[in-house]
């Protein structure tokens, strides 16, 4: 069993339709997040949470949505995404704010947008 | 303005001589460094870290080292395995603050 499960590891939606990403951590973690990879292309962070509190805003645009309704599940919720928003979606947990802080990745969802 | 970062974008490398990947970083407040190993179309798996009171550390065939005047860490492999073939990416964070610094990372190819 992985300490960080996705759902659904594939997605293909049309630029109207609303979906949600969705993520569940059993590490007993504080602190989850949301990172997106795009081809050739770093890490980007998109949100941070830390005990169900949003820390972080990447400056991502707003037709992305996160909710945390707990320590151990984190979504993403999409609307009307352009097609550049294609990529691999990572969700991540972490102990919280410490020193030695490791992060754990789940295996992803694969968006694409048409 | 990347912090981080992995000036090789690939390497290439014989099976059972080392593997060295290299990562630079920027902010010296970075107190605590991770490399994470990543196969296509799954998540990075987290490899070995280090926190900036070393210089080394150790696990298997894996050692990163940590230079901090020159604000650079290594990853060593060895000996490399075709196993090993993926895209490495290095990360570096801060104390008490959650978020984490990648570089873009290096494709490590290893030949039989």
């Amino acid at each position: 069993e992985t300490g960080v499960t996705q759902t659904p590891r594939h997605l293909v939606m049309g630029m109207t339709n609303k979906k949600s990403l969705k993520c569940e951590q059993h590490l007993g973690h504080n602190a989850m997040y949301w990172y997106k990879q795009s081809a050739k292309k770093p890490l980007e962070l998109m949100f941070v949470y830390n005990f169900k509190e949003q820390t972080e805003n990447n400056s991502v645009p707003s037709r992305f949505s996160p909710e945390c309704p707990n320590s151990s599940h984190l979504f993403l919720h999409l609307h009307t995404l352009q097609p550049e928003d294609s990529a691999l979606y990572l969700c991540a947990s972490s102990q919280g704010s410490s020193s030695g802080n490791t992060i754990y990745f789940g295996e992803g969802s694969w968006l694409t947008v048409v | 303005d990347q912090q981080v970062k992995q000036n090789s974008p690939s390497l290439s490398v014989q099976e059972g001589r080392i593997s060295i990947l290299n990562c630079d970083y920027t902010n010296s407040m970075f107190d605590y460094f991770l490399w994470y190993k990543k196969y296509p179309a799954e998540g990075p798996t987290f490899l070995i870290s280090i926190s900036s009171i070393k210089d080394k550390n150790e696990d298997g065939r894996f050692t990163v080292f940590l230079n901090k005047s020159a604000k650079h860490l290594s990853l060593h492999i060895v000996p490399s395995q075709p196993g090993d073939s993926a895209v490495y990416f290095c990360a570096a964070s801060r104390y008490n603050f959650n978020k984490f610094y990648f570089g873009s990372g290096t494709k490590l190819n290893v030949k039989p």
